[in-house]
């Protein structure tokens, strides 16, 4: 099954609007972490926000803020004023830990294109 | 700071070939992971090393996958003989573990090496 799910392939936004690209989480853990990261042409991976299962209050990173509701156990990603330079895949990852040892498991992505 | 350096950053081989990939981790970061990223997927973990020692290797193929950390600092992901699927992009990535998983982990990527097998 999979852990992490992205449901938009692609979303398209004008700049200088607002987006929220959507990730639901499935896990039984009670500790865990969420991340999203951006990917742009270039290839690397940009951490943006991070949020804790037991953090109180959604996190905010300047235009990033993530919409944490765990009961629906959701974590999307909203970017306010878009810029062209937003454009990019945005990919939204859990921590996951076994056994002590730990890695990130990423969804499949949404591709965001910013329009002039 | 420099961030994660890996070369090549492309690669094109005929299968059956062996190809290599090298990284360099942020200066201090002990912990080290490669990943692997098809086209329109999200990054997978082959392997993470801390310091020296792979402590998840789980998804590594190991018939053909094979990886090293000498001296707990770069890192080699040799591929050997090369198949058709393993085109895709080898991403690295290092953070600094400090002895717990309570806080967050953040891991900074390399740009990847796009492997493309004929």
């Amino acid at each position: 099954a999979q852990k992490i799910t992205q449901t938009q392939p692609g979303m398209f936004v004008q700049e200088k609007e607002a987006v929220t690209l959507d990730c639901t989480y499935d896990t039984s853990d009670p500790s865990y972490g969420l991340f999203w990261y951006k990917q742009p042409s270039s290839g690397e991976m940009i951490f943006l926000i991070y949020q804790g299962s037991y953090d109180q209050q959604n996190a905010t990173e300047g235009r990033y803020s993530l919409n944490f509701q765990k009961a629906r156990k959701s974590a999307n990603l909203v970017i306010s004023a878009s810029q062209l330079g937003d454009s990019a895949m945005y990919f939204c990852a859990m921590r996951e830990e076994q056994g002590g040892s730990e890695k990130l498991v990423f969804g499949k992505g949404t591709k965001l294109t910013v329009n002039p | 700071e420099a961030g994660v350096v890996q070369s090549p950053r492309y690669k094109i081989i005929e299968k059956k070939q062996p190809v290599a990939f090298w990284c360099n981790p942020i200066s201090g970061h002990n912990t080290l992971y490669w990943y692997l990223q098809n086209l329109g997927q999200g990054p997978e973990l082959l392997i993470r090393y801390e310091n020296e020692e792979a402590v998840d290797d789980s998804q590594l193929p190991k018939d053909r996958f094979s990886a090293e950390r000498l001296k707990g600092v770069d890192s080699t992901l040799k591929i050997q003989p090369a198949e058709l699927g393993d085109s895709a992009v080898y991403l690295c990535a290092s953070s600094l573990y400090g002895g717990t998983w309570s806080s967050y982990n953040e891991q900074f990527f390399g740009p990847g090496t796009r492997l493309t097998v004929l």
